[in-house]
């Protein structure tokens, strides 16, 4: 079946420093969608893409789409503390018709 | 704040135990879901109703039993729970379904040990 991969698993930065996750399908996607989970917390929405190549800014948090649609990474600009939590990436199963879950990236931040 | 309310937040139950976690959304959308969460494994997926009608049953065992009222409500009766069934369940809904992209909402989720 169609799997969601997430690399690192965990990954601890320094405060300020720069951090990047990525996520890998064994299918082409027609969308992927990100999420952070804060540590105690539930899944929060972030942002989905659809396009070929697309390439979406939240403040510090930088989303892209490859061109491909099979994979995609976010990375964060200079951490805060605020950041910490895990972040999971969702793409369309093989059927499309369920969201299928990556495992997630831990991320901790150390002031 | 969440649109996706869940009760309880927290649950101990022992194995002959029946309980039910009852969720409630206020985001007028059509579809809901049950998710497992546990340590070190990736969301699973449960459930999911559209329009109150069940769509997906993911492989799940019969102790876990789902219910959806109407649009805006959906429980789920636990019975003879095992203790690996211990996990953070979280509910979520979302406009569409997950075919076309719809974000899911999540609620807080309850988290459940089974002594």
């Amino acid at each position: 079946g169609q799997q969601v991969m997430q690399i690192p698993q965990y990954q601890h930065v320094q405060e300020g420093e720069d951090f990047t996750t990525y996520c890998n399908s064994s299918t082409t996607l027609s969308n992927i969608q990100w999420y952070k989970q804060r540590p105690g917390g539930h899944p929060v929405f972030l942002i989905q893409l659809v396009k070929s190549g697309e390439v979406k800014k939240q403040k510090r948090l930088t989303f892209q789409f490859g061109e491909a649609k099979k994979n995609s990474s976010l990375h964060i600009t200079a951490t805060q503390t605020t950041d910490v939590g895990t972040y999971f990436c969702a793409g369309p199963g093989e059927y499309g018709n369920k969201l299928v879950f990556g495992a997630g990236t831990i991320l901790r931040v150390k002031s | 704040e969440t649109g996706v309310t869940q009760t309880p937040r927290h649950l101990v139950m022992g194995m002959t135990n029946k309980k039910s976690l009852k969720c409630e959304q206020h985001l007028g959308h059509n579809a809901m879901y049950w998710y497992k969460q546990s340590a070190k494994k990736p969301l699973e997926l449960m459930f999911v109703y559209n329009f109150k009608e069940q769509t997906e049953n993911n492989s799940v065992p019969s102790r876990f039993s789902p219910e959806c009222p109407n649009s805006s409500h959906l429980f789920l009766h636990l019975h003879t729970l095992q203790p690996e069934d211990s996990a953070l369940y979280l509910c979520a809904s979302s406009l569409g379904g997950q075919g076309d992209g719809s974000p899911l909402h999540f609620g807080n989720g309850t988290r459940l040990t089974v002594t």
